[in-house]
């Protein structure tokens, strides 16, 4: 079965200092990862996405990607009370060229604290 | 990227009912998908909606539980049928969103099912 592991937290961090956020994942093949801010009540809203080995930096956001550890990481720099939210690592586990499915970690909870 | 309208945003159902889930995004899109997210639990996807053809069902759910129309390519609907509280979930319907070279999945504001 195919899996995506996070820590469920909460992870607490006081404001301006650097979140960081880790998600595992079992299916070596997985080619696509994306990392979602949840809101308690709202729907997952996309923050990042990466594709291949490395950072991606969007921002205060930056994602990091190794593929040989099957590792997926976000970073959040100078956090902020606003970032206080559920954090879901999400993976393309579906085979095959064109497949879309996603399969989703159990979230990490942030809080900042003021 | 894609903006999706989702309805009703929230419900408190009978067991034993049918309640239906419509979603419309702003863009025509080839697959929509169909995801349930359990109190304190993360997203799990349900099925995927293309658009003249039946829908593909993950492990664990059933067309005659969860049946999906997409007439076309702006539309699908989820019906929860014969509810039992074990269906309380938020329900997502989610589209694949390009940006350039990336893409991401975006989903609507989701449906609050209560069932009692």
């Amino acid at each position: 079965q195919k899996e995506v592991e996070q820590n469920s937290g909460p992870l607490s961090v006081p404001e301006g200092a650097i979140a960081s956020l880790n998600c595992t994942y079992s299916d070596r093949g997985s080619q696509s990862f994306f990392w979602y801010r949840q809101y308690s009540g709202k729907s997952p809203e996309l923050i990042m996405s990466i594709y291949s080995n490395g950072d991606k930096e969007d921002g205060r956001f930056t994602a990091q990607l190794n593929k040989a550890s099957q590792y997926v990481s976000l970073l959040i720099r100078d956090s902020q009370p606003s970032d206080s939210a559920t954090y879901l690592c999400a993976v393309n586990t579906g085979s095959g060229a064109g497949s879309y499915q996603l399969t989703f970690g159990k979230g990490t909870k942030l809080s900042v604290i003021p | 990227s894609a903006v999706i309208s989702q309805k009703p945003s929230r419900d408190i159902c009978q067991r034993g009912t049918s309640l239906t889930i419509q979603c419309q995004v702003d863009s025509q899109v080839t697959m929509m998908f169909w995801y349930r997210q359990q109190p304190g639990q993360s997203l799990t996807l349900i099925a995927t909606a293309n658009q003249g053809s039946e829908a593909t069902y993950e492990s664990g759910f059933v067309i005659d539980k969860f049946p999906i129309s997409r007439p076309n390519l702006t539309f699908s609907t989820l019906t929860v049928s014969n509810m039992s509280p074990e269906d309380s979930s938020i329900y997502l319907c989610s589209v694949r969103t390009d940006f350039g070279y990336n893409y991401g999945y975006t989903f609507g504001s989701g449906t609050r099912l209560t069932v009692v």
